[in-house]
């Protein structure tokens, strides 16, 4: 079965901590994008990757750190910066042949500050 | 700016009244309009790309229509099993595949 996990569902951080969130895909997709949903508010770019080796900040990267070491991974950091860092949290991937426009997301990770 | 406006935020509907949603824009230069579902704790599933003005879409009970400044997502004889947040993104002309999300309608069908 192709598609994206993300791990873990749930994450509970402490004030001070940086937490990893993993996104995996199978889709042999080169794009990869981090995404997060606050309720009432549209999905936010945080940042994305186009190629191995490369990513690129999004609209929101202020306290997130990602490195894209593997075409499969995707990995996001939430570091102690990261004023506000409770939220929804989504992982997606992009093809580059045929329909190379579309976006496939990830189930998502809840991130909770305690 | 670049701007995508999801209405009406909540519907509520009983099984079998068809309705409709829409998602207005503002974009500098349009490379697609997207529609997905999202239910509750998941991550959003795709349902639709749209191009060009005049363009439709079905899958099932859905259908997706695009005109210059707006999309609908017609819904026909729903069912409860349609229940969900409906989000419309549009992807912005550039080097990365940007999408600009509205913020959802949340679709409550009754049986």
């Amino acid at each position: 079965d192709g598609g994206i996990t993300q791990s873990p569902k749930y994450l509970f951080r402490k004030e001070g901590q940086n937490v990893t969130l993993s996104c995996e895909q199978n889709l042999n997709h080169d794009a990869m994008y981090w995404y997060r949903q606050d309720p009432g508010q549209g999905l936010r770019l945080i940042y994305y990757s186009q190629i191995v080796n490369d990513f690129q900040k999004g609209d929101i990267a202020e306290g997130y750190s990602v490195s894209r070491e593997k075409k499969e991974s995707f990995p996001l950091t939430v570091t102690s910066a990261q004023k506000n860092p409770t939220a929804f949290y989504l992982c997606a991937s992009r093809g580059t042949s045929g329909n190379t426009d579309t976006q496939y997301f990830g189930p998502g990770t809840r991130l909770t500050v305690l | 700016e670049d701007q995508v406006t999801q209405s009406p935020e909540a519907l509520r509907l009983q099984e079998g009244e068809s309705s409709s949603l829409n998602c207005s824009y503002t974009v500098s230069g349009l490379r697609g309009l997207f529609w997905y579902r999202q239910d509750p704790g998941k991550g959003p599933e795709f349902l639709f790309t749209l191009y060009s003005a005049g363009e439709e879409k079905e899958k099932e009970r859905l259908k997706a229509t695009l005109t210059k400044k707006e999309s609908f997502l017609h819904i026909t004889a729903p069912k409860p099993e349609d229940s969900a947040t409906y989000l419309c993104a549009v992807g912005v002309s550039g080097g990365y595949n940007k999408l600009i999300f509205g913020a959802g309608t949340r679709l409550a069908v009754h049986p």
